[in-house]
């Protein structure tokens, strides 16, 4: 699975957006671009994935490159709840016998009142 | 609600003292997996099964042992544990369907200290 590159840590703004940006170069054809976080003394929860095409769910949305070498992904009013690291992570989608995620340091997000 | 739930939430287990961990679903997935997070660390994957078939990561140490009785249970078991196995055990489960989206759905953790 492809590499990724996350800053270490971003500050936010209650209430306004939070971009978390993620650089995946080396992300082949066939590789999804996950996003997760993990708030303290938490398991780690999904938020989107995506493919080609932008993104949007009930949590955040996901905006991917058109070269697809890099993504955002958009909390658009984030709270104090929001605060976590969150996790950027590409892989092929369920590949017969494969199905691991590696995670990456990924990107502690603190939301500040 | 459907949920991922782990069993104890902490535990407490001395140098070399067998201890065994669980995990129930009531999402009906197929895959379970365990991790293993170490503190300021990301998660580790250390094995899965795909309904009874074990997968174990490489550099898995062979202290680790798993067993998945039914499709809703799993169990971690670390036959002796070290200061090192401290930690936090995630266990995660997903449909694992072909071509399916894959995406995991975490339980809270067992924090395992070891004295």
């Amino acid at each position: 699975d492809a590499k990724t590159t996350q800053p270490t840590s971003m500050d936010c703004a209650e209430g306004r957006a939070a971009n978390l940006p993620c650089n995946h170069s080396t992300i082949s054809g066939n590789e999804y671009v996950y996003w997760y976080r993990q708030i303290h003394s938490q398991g780690p929860q999904y938020i989107i994935h995506g493919l080609k095409n932008n993104e949007t769910n009930e949590m955040a949305s996901l905006i991917i490159t058109e070269d697809r070498k890099s993504s955002t992904l958009i909390l658009p009013h984030a709270t104090l709840r929001d605060t976590a690291v969150y996790y950027c992570i590409v892989r092929v989608a369920d590949r017969a016998g494969s199905y691991q995620l590696t995670f990456g340091k990924g990107t502690k997000l603190s939301v500040i009142p | 609600d459907a949920m991922v739930i782990q069993n104890p939430r902490y535990q407490v287990t001395q140098f070399g003292k067998p201890v065994t961990l669980s995990c129930s679903q009531t999402l009906n997935h197929n895959v379970m997996y365990w991790y293993q997070q170490k503190s300021s660390q990301a998660p580790k994957l250390l094995f899965h099964y795909y309904d009874k078939d074990f997968n174990n990561e490489a550099d898995t140490p062979d202290n680790f042992q798993s067993r998945r009785p039914n499709t809703s249970f799993c169990f971690l078991d670390i036959r002796s544990p070290g200061l090192g196995d401290a930690a936090m055990y995630l266990c995660a489960t997903s449909r694992g369907l072909a071509g399916g989206p894959g995406e995991q759905y975490f339980g809270p953790g067992t924090r395992l200290t070891v004295t």
